[in-house]
């Protein structure tokens, strides 16, 4: 198993660009999440999916949009980069419920850095 | 007040020492608790998981402390692999969705 997968590792855009960032499972977790990481900050979380075709808002959502088209992919989209979009993103997932009624823990995958200038 | 809180370090400490990091939540309701560790530019990777009555794993032992709304982790004989950042999560439920609160990290660092 691959795990969570991201693409792009590394991306550089022009403020106003667009672009898509991927994020693959192969566990066949229900719940995907974005986050964002910044120096100095915890792990923010941007949007999240509690199943296939369903999103919703997180803790920072404007400026991004996201997709849960098949249950095994989530993406996320900037449709007009500006600066304060630079960061680490990362793509997380996990199983509906843990062990025991708790819960489950998240799996990250490697994140995307993204640099706009 | 931040939801979760944690001495972002660094603690300098050498090998074989004993270190212990808390981190503290806010919301009373918060159900469960997780320490992971993420090492520079990569992505956070599980530690382990705390449990009411404390649990160990190895060198490492989590507890919680719902009285005063804490966690902690105490690492014995520390390794230089041991240097990294550790996270601690909280997670809580609201209107049936569980949110996942991280703290912004504690930073060690084991010399040689």
């Amino acid at each position: 198993n691959a795990g969570v997968t991201q693409t792009p590792k590394f991306r550089v855009l022009k403020t106003g660009q667009s672009m898509t960032l991927l994020c693959a499972q192969d566990m066949n977790h229900e719940y995907m999440y974005w986050y964002r990481q910044d120096p100095g900050m915890g792990l923010r979380l941007i949007h999240y999916s509690v199943g296939e075709g369903t999103t919703a808002k997180g803790e920072v959502p404007d400026g991004y949009n996201v997709s849960r088209l098949k249950k095994q992919n989530f993406l996320l989209g900037l449709e007009s980069a500006a600066p304060s979009q630079t960061s680490v993103y990362f793509c997380a997932s996990r199983h509906q419920q843990g062990l025991a009624g708790g819960q489950e823990t998240q799996y990250f995958g490697p994140g995307t850095r993204l640099l706009v200038l | 007040r931040k939801e979760v809180e944690q001495d972002p370090g660094p603690f300098n400490v050498p090998e074989g020492a004993t270190v212990a990091f808390n981190c503290t939540y806010s919301n009373s309701a918060s159900q469960s608790f997780f320490w992971y560790r993420q090492d520079c530019r990569k992505e956070p990777k599980l530690l382990m998981s705390v449990y009411s009555s404390g649990n160990e794993d190895g060198r490492f032992t989590a507890q919680l402390n719902r009285a005063s709304q804490y966690i902690s982790l105490l690492i014995r004989d520390s390794k230089l692999s041991d240097s990294a950042t550790y996270l601690c999560v909280v997670t809580s439920s609201t209107s049936g969705t569980y949110k996942y609160i991280f703290g912004t990290g504690t930073r060690l660092k084991v010399l040689a």
